[in-house]
């Protein structure tokens, strides 16, 4: 199989704290995992790339210092959201890619954590 | 940048066949897919197609790929109440690390 967790699912937290969130890749290693976030009757938009060892990778706008991402190990990513403000609720999904393939990008998708700051 | 567009909802009645539509705009998509998205749960890859095929077959899954419109659909033979969920249709260029990019979801209603 092909699972991959996060933690937490659920999470409500007071406006200027900080939050992590774990990735992880239960039966398989992952050297790139993806942190996307999801907004009501919207697409999912990729807020960067993690590979194991070595800095992700942040899409246009995305701001590092608020989103920081740590791929420590080839089953772990964290996605730390610093100082959180109400904009920042969201729906957090984080997904793994199983090996080095170099042809059909499939990326096995963790469940999700619903991050709500008051 | 790339766009891929997805009619928000989409309604049948169990048994019926359902056609969930995707369009994109990135010529040089080589992989597109669909993905399954029950509630409170991640996605799920059910199926992909390379860009050089025209059709993909997969029990009651269907997909069709018109390259020349860059339209993608997904036809669910024999529609049941557990097919209720929302569908993405995503794309990637060529080459593994490419990111893919997903449409806006459709969510299927199924009734009983």
């Amino acid at each position: 199989g092909a699972v991959v967790s996060q933690h937490p699912s659920r999470v409500i937290c007071k406006s200027g704290t900080s939050v992590k969130i774990e990735c992880r890749s239960l039966d398989f290693q992952a050297t790139t995992m993806f942190w996307y976030r999801q907004f009501p009757k919207k697409s999912l938009m990729l807020m960067a790339t993690s590979n194991e060892g070595s800095k992700a990778t942040y899409e246009q706008g995305v701001e590092k210092d608020k989103f920081l991402i740590n791929h420590a190990s080839l089953t772990l990513s964290t996605l730390t959201v610093t100082s959180a403000h109400p904009e920042d609720s969201s729906f957090y999904i984080c997904s793994a890619r199983k090996g080095l393939s170099l042809t059909v990008n499939e990326q096995f998708f963790g469940p999700g954590t619903r991050l709500t700051v008051l | 940048g790339e766009d891929v567009e997805q009619s928000l909802f989409l309604s049948v009645r169990e048994g019926d066949s359902s056609v969930i539509n995707c369009t994109y705009t990135d010529s040089s998509s080589t992989y597109l897919y669909w993905y399954k998205q029950e509630p409170g749960a991640g996605l799920q890859l059910l199926t992909y197609i390379f860009s050089n095929m025209d059709m993909k077959q997969d029990q009651r899954l269907t997909v069709l790929l018109n390259k020349k419109d860059k339209h993608l659909s997904l036809r669910i033979a024999d529609t049941q109440t557990g097919d209720s969920a929302i569908y993405f249709c995503a794309e990637s260029s060529s080459g593994g690390y490419q990111k893919v990019t997903f449409g806006t979801g459709t969510k299927l209603q199924v009734i009983p």
